[in-house]
């Protein structure tokens, strides 16, 4: 299985700060990447595919890129609204993996 | 507006079976292809199964190959996963997912989840 490691595990930042968040895969995955959004008590919603294709009605602070192994989530200019838990995901083939997750919180 | 609603989580004792159901809602339900992900309370989020657009196309994590089936029914918009021999392991929330628009099989992210409905297997 295709493993994906992610960092931080947790993220203090300010309101109007630009935060990152990296993904590692085990083994190359073209840019078969994606990343979620996911507030307590909710489903997950999906930001970024294509490792770094916006999905419609994410705004545009929410930007990803790279390929192979490295993949990086970056939101500029948090707004009291992207405090949440973040995922990575890999879709390169069936068996689907997950990072671990980057809880977002206000400093 | 897309619409998943699951159901159909209860408390189940260890070794027993559970149907859940995802019903499809606000899209043209047999365009997409499907899956279920499982997130215990206050942890990450683990695949489970996916199937195609027709049902020609399954897949399994290992954790559940042989003891889960996932069906769909495609005139009555609905998604399926047939849980036996459950353990303690697979306490979880379960969500259906819709693969994205730009998802072909097998390369499958998913662009609209159900809020979830909750399995607890315990004695």
């Amino acid at each position: 299985d295709i493993q994906m490691t992610q960092s931080p595990s947790t993220l203090s930042a300010s309101v109007g700060a630009r935060v990152t968040i990296t993904c590692r895969a085990n083994q190359s995955i073209a840019g078969w990447v994606a990343w979620y959004q996911q507030k307590p008590g909710k489903a997950p919603k999906l930001l970024i595919y294509r490792a770094s294709r916006l999905h419609s009605g994410v705004p545009s602070r929410f930007s990803g890129s790279g390929s192979g192994t490295e993949f990086t989530l970056t939101i500029n200019s948090l707004q009291p609204d992207d405090f949440a838990t973040y995922y990575c995901q890999q879709y390169n083939s069936y068996s689907y993996t997950f990072g671990q997750g980057t809880k977002l919180d206000i400093k | 507006e897309v619409q998943l609603v699951d159901s159909g989580g209860v408390v189940v004792r260890p070794g027993g079976s559970l149907r859940l159901s995802c019903a499809a809602s606000g899209f043209t339900f047999d365009d997409y292809g499907m899956a279920w992900v499982r997130q215990v309370p206050g942890k990450g989020l683990e695949w489970v199964s996916s199937i195609n657009w027709s049902g020609d196309n399954t897949d399994y994590a290992e954790s559940v190959k042989g003891r889960f089936t996932i069906s769909r029914d495609n005139a009555k918009n609905a998604l399926y996963l047939q849980m036996n021999s459950l353990r303690a392991e697979d306490t979880a929330l379960y969500h259906c997912a819709r693969a994205g628009d730009s998802s072909g099989y097998p390369n499958y992210y998913f662009d609209s989840w159900g809020q979830g409905t909750l399995v607890t297997v315990s004695s």
